[in-house]
């Protein structure tokens, strides 16, 4: 069976770090990259980041390059996205997103999502 | 760069047809045929239903459509269904740094 599997629901404080993980099983590794998209509450979707987990290209959105770091191990095809500090203003949920390994491919496959809530 | 810009909600009773717009620029919309469509209904996750402007993935009724005319793209349901309520987000290749820009989310409600 194709799917993503997303890490559960985290609660942090601010300035905590936090890692949160995807991982993609049943298809080619190599067919495919990862993505993450963001939506606050009540919001809309908004592009994070995106990598392949063969050979760790990436691009990460100019919104939020200053904040996160993607990250890939190819050997569980796993894609990882990672806060030094966490801030309120990143609670939200982050969804895992798959799509064909050819630029201006639509993410045709979404995880879960996984909720992050950021509170003192 | 801004999010697409899609009108706040739309309203249709059953069987009638709604067409949801997505203005960009000549930047992203305008400039490329990688417009996408996303149904998101209340509670979960983002589900692809419109990809290439108006290509239909595996499993999505024909109920839904897409075209594209200069900086804006459309999404049409076609015989609505309650089962249709949901929001809806279009999102459009921007370039090799900028692949994904999604559009402002439209609310769909069957009457």
């Amino acid at each position: 069976e194709v799917q993503l599997e997303e890490s559960g629901a985290e609660v942090k404080k601010p300035g905590e770090s936090l890692k949160i993980s995807c991982k993609g099983s049943g298809y080619r590794l190599n067919d495919y990259w990862l993505g993450w998209v963001r939506q606050m509450p009540g919001k809309g979707l908004e592009w994070v980041a995106i990598i392949s987990p063969a050979d760790s290209s990436l691009r990460v959105s100019p919104s939020f390059e200053a904040r996160v770091t993607i990250s890939a191990d190819k050997s569980i095809n796993t894609a990882y996205l990672q806060w030094n500090s966490v801030q309120a203003s990143d609670t939200a949920i982050y969804y895992c997103a798959r799509r064909r390994a050819i630029d201006a491919s639509p993410f045709d496959l979404w995880g879960h999502g996984t909720l992050v809530t950021v509170s003192s | 760069q801004s999010a697409l810009t899609q009108p706040r909600s739309v309203s249709g009773s059953p069987g009638q047809s709604v067409t949801i717009s997505c203005t960009g620029t000549s930047s992203d919309v305008g400039r490329y045929y990688s417009v996408s469509w996303y149904q998101q209904p209340p509670g979960k996750a983002p589900k692809l239903i419109i990809s290439d402007v108006s290509k239909w993935p595996s499993g999505v009724p024909d109920r839904f459509s897409g075209s594209k005319s200069g900086n804006t793209a459309f999404l049409t349901i076609s015989g609505l269904q309650a089962e249709d309520e949901a929001e809806y987000y279009c999102c459009s290749y921007a370039g090799t740094y900028i692949p994904y820009l999604f559009g402002t989310g439209t609310t769909v409600t069957v009457l």
